[in-house]
């Protein structure tokens, strides 16, 4: 069945230091792929996401680019802020299954 | 306002007993979705309706149960509650079934079985 492997967490970043957070997937057919973020006290909700190999998604600073050939969707920023403390959830919706598979979730603190 | 609803926010109850989890879906959406997520298990899919048919199942226990109504809210049962089953549990809908499908969540409701 279909999978997706996050980076564990949880990180710990400084404002202002770049941030990556790896998310590789296992999917038959061509998924789209998605990230989501829940703030402290909240329900998920999306954050980008990309429906074709090759794409890049971005909101708010972050981006990230569907990758084919090594089956990746890894969320990057280039200076994270306090503001951006939050579980970054990694998912794929695979149209044929018509179903959604999520990550384990990544937390992520950034300090002051 | 995400614009899918949850009811009750909170719930505390005893083990062995049952509770009802509503979730009013996002106007225009034909699919819900129920998610339960606890500390040890990260986020766990139970189970998918789409217009009010069953789609998809994932990890839902045999004392739980669900149903998607012909106005498109949806009810998690959960019978015969064990202190495992302290959870937060999402409700999440999206459009329909296309490529592009963007789950919209509600705010969760947190049950505490004691």
């Amino acid at each position: 069945g279909d999978s997706v492997t996050q980076m564990e967490g949880p990180v710990t970043l400084s404002e202002e230091a770049f941030l990556t957070i790896n998310c590789t997937y296992t999917a038959t057919g061509y998924p789209s792929l998605f990230w989501y973020v829940q703030y402290p006290g909240e329900g998920l909700q999306l954050l980008l996401k990309a429906t074709k190999a090759d794409d890049k998604g971005s909101n708010k600073g972050f981006e990230a680019t569907y990758r084919k050939e090594t089956t990746s969707f890894h969320l990057e920023k280039g200076s994270v802020q306090v503001s951006d403390s939050a579980v970054y959830f990694c998912a794929l919706f695979n149209t044929n299954a018509g179903k959604s598979t999520f990550g384990d979730g990544t937390t992520l603190t950034v300090k002051p | 306002d995400s614009g899918v609803t949850q009811t009750p926010k909170h719930l505390i109850t005893a083990t062995g007993q049952r509770v009802t989890l509503r979730c009013s879906p996002r106007s225009g959406d034909l699919s819900v979705y129920w998610y339960q997520q606890s500390l040890d298990q990260g986020l766990q899919f139970l189970i998918q309706y789409y217009n009010g048919e069953e789609r998809a199942k994932g990890n839902i226990l045999e004392r739980f149960s669900a149903q998607q109504f012909p106005d498109l809210h949806s009810e998690l049962n959960l019978s015969s509650l064990e202190l495992g089953d302290s959870a937060l549990y999402f409700c999440a809908s999206s459009r329909d079934l296309s490529g592009a499908n963007v789950l919209t969540f509600g705010a969760g409701s947190r049950l505490t079985v004691l």
